[in-house]
């Protein structure tokens, strides 16, 4: 069994902040992890994803996350937000190397907007 | 090269009524899944594919129907719509199962009255 719980179901930042969108995990076996965009009326695209190898993932759009496993955490962050990044952003589980990794479990979404 | 392919963008249903949604991709992709979106629970599997004549329940099945008859094509049968099957669908795909569904469709926006 696995489950993705995101803090905080809108976050503001300012244009030049630090964006910070968390993440934590559970899962039964080591687990793959994804963040995924969605702007407006528009489909999810892939951000970036963990799967077991380095633990710092660097993604498109000047995003990273890190993966602490004895936090069971992937928050995503961005130094410096701009206006673009507005939107809203799923975190993602799976099962890891044993499952079908299309057999994903979203979290409920973090709204970020961004003042200018 | 096109993408995930969905029809309708729109859709009103009366319920007890049956219609599918279309779903298509020119990537040559093996494995294909289909998502509902509802506020606040962000997005729950309904059934995927890992290639052509394979497919498998994922969380929220119920009242649904896939096929895969092709490696292009994975449309999605509502049955007897209801009310609750009100939702934003995606359909969505990648090449392999090793990296999570990396191609989404704009989806279907269904509303069941």
């Amino acid at each position: 069994a696995q489950s993705v719980t995101q803090l905080g179901s809108h976050v503001s930042v300012s244009e030049g902040a630090l964006v910070l969108l968390r993440c934590n995990y559970s899962s039964s076996v080591p687990p793959y992890l994804f963040w995924y965009v969605q702007y407006p009326n528009q489909g999810l695209q892939l951000l970036l994803k963990y799967t077991s190898a380095a633990t710092l993932v660097k993604g498109i759009n000047g995003f990273e996350a890190e993966f602490k496993k004895s936090e069971t955490s992937f928050h995503l962050t961005k130094p410096s937000a701009h206006m673009s990044d507005a939107a809203e952003y799923f975190c993602a589980v799976s099962g890891g190397s044993n499952f079908g990794n299309e057999k994903l479990t979203f979290g409920t979404g973090t709204r970020l907007t961004i003042i200018p | 090269n096109a993408g995930v392919t969905q029809t309708p963008k729109f859709q009103v249903l009366k319920t007890g009524q049956s219609m599918t949604l279309q779903c298509a991709q020119d990537m040559n992709h093996e494995y294909m899944s289909w998502y509902r979106q509802d506020p606040g629970m962000g997005l729950r599997l309904i059934h995927y594919s890992v290639g052509a004549g394979i497919t498998d329940q994922g969380e929220v099945p119920n009242g649904y129907n896939v096929s895969r008859s092709t490696t292009e094509d994975f449309p999605l049968r509502l049955l007897s719509a209801a009310p609750s099957q009100t939702s934003v669908y995606f359909c969505a795909s990648s090449y392999s199962s090793s990296g999570g569904p990396g191609t989404f469709g704009p989806g279907t926006r269904l509303t069941v009255t």
